[in-house]
């Protein structure tokens, strides 16, 4: 079946530091790609996608890229700020209604 | 607009008690779904709803759940004769109508999820 690998956290950086959270994924066909974000206490909220190969997806300075030949898409941000702590989830869809999560990276930044 | 809602943000109750948590979806939102996240385990998908069908209830991790929806709009998860490992965080989520055949997805839109504890 489909899955999504995360790095493990905790992860804590010094504000202004690079930011780069590894997500791997195994599916059928091509899957749209998806980070979310969840802040504490509160839902998770899609923080950008991708829907083919070679796609980038960009939101409040986070990148990510579609790689289909190392099928990963990597979240990675220039320059993090303490409001960036949350916990990050990468997702897949495989075209049909089901995302597949990855467990979460807990994200920490410290003045 | 409004997003997703959840109601209760929180449920506290005793093992062996019925719970109901309730999801109302963002308008015009076809497709619902609910997920059910534990400390360190990620989210787990339970059920999904097509309009009020549901196609796919092979997520729900025993007989004590059930879900329905009416009127294509709110959802309600419902826990009988609960355990304390249902303990969790439920998420809903809700989406546009997904395009027949295709293989993206359209996003998923979360709701702040009912913390339930089972004592």
């Amino acid at each position: 079946g489909d899955s999504v690998t995360q790095m493990e956290g905790p992860v804590t950086l010094s504000e202004e530091a690079f930011l780069t959270i590894n997500c791997t994924y195994t599916a059928t066909g091509y899957p749209s790609l998806f980070w979310y974000v969840q802040y504490p206490g509160e839902g998770l909220q899609l923080l950008l996608k991708a829907t083919k190969a070679d796609d980038k997806g960009s939101n409040k300075g986070f990148e990510a890229t579609y790689r289909k030949e190392t099928t990963s898409f990597h979240l990675e941000k220039g320059s993090v700020q303490v409001s960036d702590s949350a916990v990050y989830f990468c997702a897949s869809g495989a075209g049909s209604y089901q995302l597949t999560f990855g467990k979460g990276t807990k994200l920490s930044v410290i003045p | 607009g409004a997003g997703v809602s959840q109601s209760p943000s929180n449920k506290v109750t005793e093992k062996g008690k019925d719970v109901e948590l309730r999801c109302d979806p963002i308008s015009g939102h076809t497709a619902l779904y609910w997920y059910r996240q534990s400390l360190g385990q990620g989210l787990e998908f339970l059920i999904y709803f097509q309009g009020n069908s549901a196609p796919d209830k092979s997520g729900l991790p025993s007989d004590r759940f059930s879900a329905e929806r009416t009127g294509g709009s709110v959802s309600t998860l419902t826990i009988q004769r609960t355990q304390q490992e249902d303990s969790a965080v439920y998420l809903c989520a809700s989406s546009l109508e997904l395009y027949g055949g295709g293989y993206s997805n359209q996003p998923q839109h979360f709701g702040d999820g009912t913390r339930l504890s089972i004592l």
